[in-house]
């Protein structure tokens, strides 16, 4: 079964609102989470990295402020899509790193949060 | 920004041909991962390189890292319906918590 799980699946948001995005680890504690987006037919571009307890670091080019990180548990990180635009409508992949030693520190990914801005 | 290209972009072949992908980069990675991804979905683990030279099997997937561990290769033997799907190669750097960067992908197509 999966151990880091994304909701809501998919969503479709009218143009002008916000859409909050979940990503739990479920059979581990994860200080650090990563949040990526996938536009059709191409490969994963990182947009920030999530850090428990303290602000996420975001890659060049990534707005923070339209793009909310929060990482209030060891186990959930939340992205808000804040004013989101039909640019935006995208998939959107999270990631976390087992820290357990008999997994050897593997990185599972959620299923996937497909968004589409109407 | 360490950038991995990976070729070709796309490959469609018979079912029961052999295939190669390739991952390039001209910086240096701690480990290299290959991942495959299926529409809709997160991608999916096959494999993790750390060691230049290494070579990994998982069943009819050889998967292997360069000798200055900048670059991968994934050859597939006799490939079937079900390897169809996007490949994609990660590196990391340094060890740890750090992130991940995606190869660009391969599409690869296995026609019946």
């Amino acid at each position: 079964g999966a151990v880091v799980s994304q909701h809501p699946s998919w969503v479709i948001c009218k143009s002008g609102t916000s859409v909050k995005i979940e990503c739990r680890s479920l059979d581990f504690q994860a200080t650090t989470m990563f949040w990526y987006r996938q536009f059709p037919k191409q490969s994963l571009m990182l947009m920030a990295t999530s850090n428990e307890g303290s602000k996420a670091t975001y890659e060049q080019g990534v707005e923070k402020d339209k793009f909310l990180i929060n990482h209030a548990s060891l186990t959930l990180s939340t992205l808000t899509v804040t004013s989101a635009h039909p640019e935006d409508s995208s998939f959107y992949i999270c990631s976390a790193r087992d820290p357990r030693g008999h997994s050897g520190n593997t990185i599972y990914f959620g299923e996937g949060s497909w968004l589409t801005v109407v | 920004t360490q950038l991995l290209e990976q070729s070709p972009q796309f490959l469609s072949i018979q079912e029961g041909e052999n295939l190669t992908v390739y991952c390039n980069s001209s910086s240096v990675f701690s480990s290299l991962q290959w991942y495959r991804q299926e529409p809709g979905e997160g991608p999916v683990l096959l494999v993790t390189v750390v060691t230049g030279g290494e070579v990994k099997k998982l069943k009819r997937l050889t998967f292997q890292f360069g000798d200055a561990r900048k670059d991968s290769s994934l050859h597939i033997t006799a490939a079937q319906p079900g390897d169809t799907g996007l490949y994609l190669c990660a590196g990391e750097v340094g060890f740890g918590n750090e992130k991940l960067t995606f190869g660009t992908g391969t599409r690869l197509t296995i026609i019946p």
